[in-house]
């Protein structure tokens, strides 16, 4: 079993949707919880960051930890096509920069 | 404009070849790392830089040297590279504190192995 499981998708959603994206893991030991978005031919760029469990909220883009379930959703309100690209999820123990464990990614397209 | 500078952004080398990746951070943190990203596949630490001591070597084949010269600067360099070495290859950055942190990417160097 994967440490972290994340579907790749592709999904692909009507602009306007609200989007769901989701990762599992296994560790329970993990704390931080980090989501990057990736444009084709770019590097990740991070767009969220949480500790431990609860709602961040930031403009359309909410995070969301169930540490109880292992679980962790980065949701998107009123999609739009900019937000076409791969969302990978990290997470780590203890926040160091060389523990992260990351997701393959899932593709998002949103469509006119 | 991410902070963390890569280049060259694409680069072709035959298996003979010797090349380099380079890497500067704008961000005055004092980590550094280099990261491997094929498809379909989750991102690979190769190399932790603090303080531009090397921490951590991933099990990374020696055709992959790193180099970094000071805390904002970081090397790779290549040599008798094989096709399966092609892919992305990210450079990040971060501030490591005891209150956690997290990692700024660079935009990446595509390199493929002919």
């Amino acid at each position: 079993q994967k440490e972290v499981e994340q579907d790749p998708g592709p999904l692909s959603v009507p602009e306007g949707a609200i989007v769901s994206l989701n990762c599992t893991y296994s560790n329970s030991a993990f704390q931080y919880f980090m989501w990057y978005r990736q444009y084709s031919r770019k590097g990740p760029e991070l767009l969220m960051y949480t500790y431990s469990s609860g709602n961040k909220e930031d403009g359309r883009f909410t995070a969301q930890v169930d540490k109880s379930s292992k679980y962790i959703s980065l949701f998107i309100r009123d999609s739009q096509p900019s937000d076409s690209a791969t969302y990978l999820c990290a997470m780590s123990e203890t926040g160091g920069g060389n523990k992260l464990t990351f997701g393959t990614g899932t593709q998002l397209k949103v469509e006119l | 404009e991410t902070g963390v500078t890569q280049t060259p952004r694409h680069l072709v080398m035959g298996m003979t070849n010797k090349k380099s990746l380079k890497c500067e951070q704008h961000l005055g943190h004092n980590a550094m790392y280099w990261y491997k990203q094929s498809a379909k596949k989750p991102l690979e630490l190769m190399f932790v830089y603090n303080f531009k001591e090397q921490t951590e070597n991933n099990s990374v084949p020696s055709r992959f040297s790193p180099e970094c010269p000071n805390s904002s600067h970081l090397f790779l360099h290549l040599h008798t590279l094989q096709p399966e070495d092609s892919a992305l290859y990210l450079c990040a950055s971060s501030q490591e504190d005891r209150n956690g942190n997290t990692i700024y990417f660079g935009e990446g160097s595509w390199l493929t192995v002919v």
